[in-house]
């Protein structure tokens, strides 16, 4: 079936890093996705990965894939308070269309 | 500016009526969605036009009527509202899987 599923909560000290973790089940997913909610807001892409690779950084991201497990993850470095926010795993579910199905999303908390 | 827009953002109604959301997009995508986040923040896809046609169309009541008059528009009615029903709506868009979504700012609907 298709499911995504996140830890629900994070806490983490400013300027350590958080690392956000992530199950998938569709293993031909070609695409999977990480994004950010912040409050009253709308979701924002923050990036994503080929299944083809298993690592991507961009800036204070990176994302590991390992398909083996079906696992993903996102690292956020130097985690600001800024960072505060809902994040969400989605995958790309094989198929004539782009239909995503999403984790229900990890709370990062970011304190002093 | 370039986004999905979606209005209105707050709707409050009594049980019983009939509202209308509607979404546009000035990005030049083919494809909208809708999906609806629960008080939990759980996102569920609703429905799917690609070109306006309806390409997918998930377990949703029939009270919910997507309609797209053409590729830039996607708007939802929902008859009948149930208390149940309360939830934030949005809608998103997408050109290619390597991109993902572009989310709306969600409509915040309440029903009392």
């Amino acid at each position: 079936g298709e499911d995504v599923e996140q830890s629900l909560f994070l806490s983490v000290r400013e300027g350590d890093s958080s690392v956000i973790n992530c199950t998938y089940t569709d293993s031909s997913s070609t695409y999977l996705y990480w994004y950010k909610q912040e409050p009253g807001a709308g979701l924002q892409l923050l990036t994503y990965i080929f299944s083809n690779m298993d690592m991507k950084q961009d800036q204070r991201l990176t994302v590991l894939l390992n398909k083996k497990d079906k696992h993903l993850s996102l690292r956020i470095a130097d985690t600001q308070t800024g960072d505060s926010a809902i994040y969400f795993c989605a995958e790309s579910i094989t198929g004539g269309y782009n239909k995503l199905i999403f984790g229900a999303g990890t709370r990062l908390a970011v304190h002093p | 500016d370039t986004a999905v827009s979606q209005t209105p953002k707050y709707l409050v109604t009594q049980m019983g009526n009939d509202k209308s959301i509607k979404c546009e997009q000035n990005l030049g995508h083919d494809t909208m969605y809708w999906y609806k986040q629960d008080s939990k923040k759980f996102l569920k896809i609703m429905f799917s036009y690609n070109n306006k046609e309806l390409i997918i169309n998930e377990t949703v009541p029939n009270r919910f009527s997507p309609k797209s008059p053409d590729k830039a528009h996607l708007n939802l009615h929902i008859n009948s509202l149930e208390l149940g029903d309360s939830a934030v709506y949005f809608c998103a868009s997408s050109q290619a899987r390597a991109y993902g979504y572009t989310f709306g700012s969600g409509t915040r609907l309440t029903v009392v």
